[in-house]
Formats: C-alpha cells, sequence, structure tokens
C-alpha cells in the first residue's frame, strides 16, 4: 500500500465512450502526475500538477483530459479514444514537484482497454 | 537530459546477492541517482537513490563509481518478491525535472 489509490483498476470502452480514471492519494503531498505504460515501452509522463495548477503536458492528445479539484485528487477525463490508447495508466505523487531528491509514490494503476 | 544504460535482463539464485549495474557516462555533476523497481501488475517504487556517495537502506545498498560515470544497485539477498523491471534514473539538480524512466532491467530470480 503506498498511500495512492486508482480507480478502476480495469477498464474496458469503446471509442466513441467518455470515462474518468481516479486518482486519490492521503500523503499530504502537493504534487501528482499521471504516466502511460504502453505494452513494451517506457513509461510516458502525460501530466504533471503542481499545488492543483499543471505545469506540464507532454504533447498529449486532447481526448486525455486532466483534472485536479484539490491536491489530494486527480482526474484523467477519456473521450474518443483510439485502440492505441490501450495501456496501464500511472497516477503517482510527491511531496514537491522536480525536486531531484524528491520521491515519487505510485499506484497500481488502471489497465484500460479500448475497442 | 543524462541517460542511462541497463542490461535488459538478469537471472539471480534465490538468497543470493545481486547487483544490477547501470551506466551513465554524460552525468552532470548536479544529478541524482535514482532507482525504481516495478513488481508485476504493481506502479513503480522507490528503492534508493544518492548523489557521490554510496548509500544503504532496508532495501538495498546503492554503490556509486568514484567518477560517477556508473551505479550499481545491490540486493543483498534475492528473494522470489524482488522479481520486478528495476529502473536507474537521472534526476537533474535543477528546478522542475521529472522523473523520465527508460527500459530498465528485468530481473528474474530462480527458486
Amino acid at each position: 500500500e503506498t498511500g495512492v489509490t486508482q480507480t478502476p483498476r480495469h477498464l474496458v470502452m469503446g471509442m466513441t465512450n467518455k470515462k474518468s480514471l481516479k486518482c486519490e492519494q492521503h500523503l499530504g503531498h502537493n504534487a501528482m502526475y499521471w504516466y502511460k505504460q504502453s505494452a513494451k515501452k517506457p513509461l510516458e509522463l502525460m501530466f504533471v500538477y503542481s499545488l492543483e495548477e499543471r505545469v506540464e503536458n507532454n504533447s498529449v492528445p486532447s481526448r486525455f483530459s486532466p483534472e485536479c479539484p484539490n491536491s489530494s485528487h486527480l482526474f484523467l477525463h477519456l473521450h474518443t479514444l483510439q485502440p492505441e490508447d490501450s495501456a496501464l495508466y500511472l497516477c503517482a505523487s510527491s511531496h514537491l514537484m522536480g525536486d531531484p531528491y524528491e520521491k515519487l509514490f505510485f499506484g497500481s494503476g488502471t489497465q484500460l482497454s479500448v475497442l | 537530459d543524462a541517460k542511462t544504460t541497463q542490461p535488459n535482463s538478469m537471472e539471480s539464485n534465490e538468497e543470493e546477492p545481486v547487483h544490477l549495474p547501470c551506466n551513465h557516462s554524460t552525468i552532470s555533476g548536479t544529478d541524482y541517482i535514482h532507482w525504481y523497481r516495478q513488481l508485476p501488475s504493481q506502479g513503480p517504487e522507490y528503492v534508493i537513490h544518492g548523489l557521490t556517495s554510496n548509500v544503504n537502506n532496508r532495501m538495498a545498498s546503492l554503490a556509486i563509481a568514484e567518477d560517477r560515470k556508473s551505479s550499481t544497485l545491490i540486493l543483498h539477498r534475492a528473494t522470489l518478491r524482488d522479481a520486478a523491471v528495476y529502473y536507474c534514473i537521472l534526476r537533474d539538480g535543477g528546478a522542475g525535472n521529472m522523473l523520465t524512466f527508460g527500459g530498465g532491467t528485468r530481473l528474474m530470480v530462480k527458486p
């Protein structure tokens, strides 16, 4: 148990569906992250929030829309996804953003399949 | 960003020490060396980090070469639970640097 909880653990959706992934942390951290892990590829950073403000968006398609309503919760809203978006989506948090000695705490991820 | 090079996979026997190497020949003076591991069906978890000196914690030891161009993660007694992908990552001391993952080393532990 890392203190970072992601729901759902598994999600199957059609290309025309709209769904949301949820991440919650009770560690008192101020930074939250979304990563994507496709099969046989390294983890890719998608979005970073610090103190509820988005500070990084790594050229992610607009069909992925993040939301950070408070420092404990992070959402990833999904709409009109493509089959190649099927992947493990991981949420992480850290006390501060960007410090070189900061540890990131990851959730177990949501395994997404787009049909 | 300075990059790291790790073997794709390694094998170990249970209850024996494991030395996981990482080369980072272009490391800068302000880069911290971090190690994370990812167990099957889990997100990555922090293992250890260091700057210049060797480091020990309850999970592992980190040995850093004197010129800092390489490092080694040492698991003192491998267990089956240590089977995972181990990532060696450099984090710049400059503000705003993010954690960027490479391919890592898949460690297999044989009983």
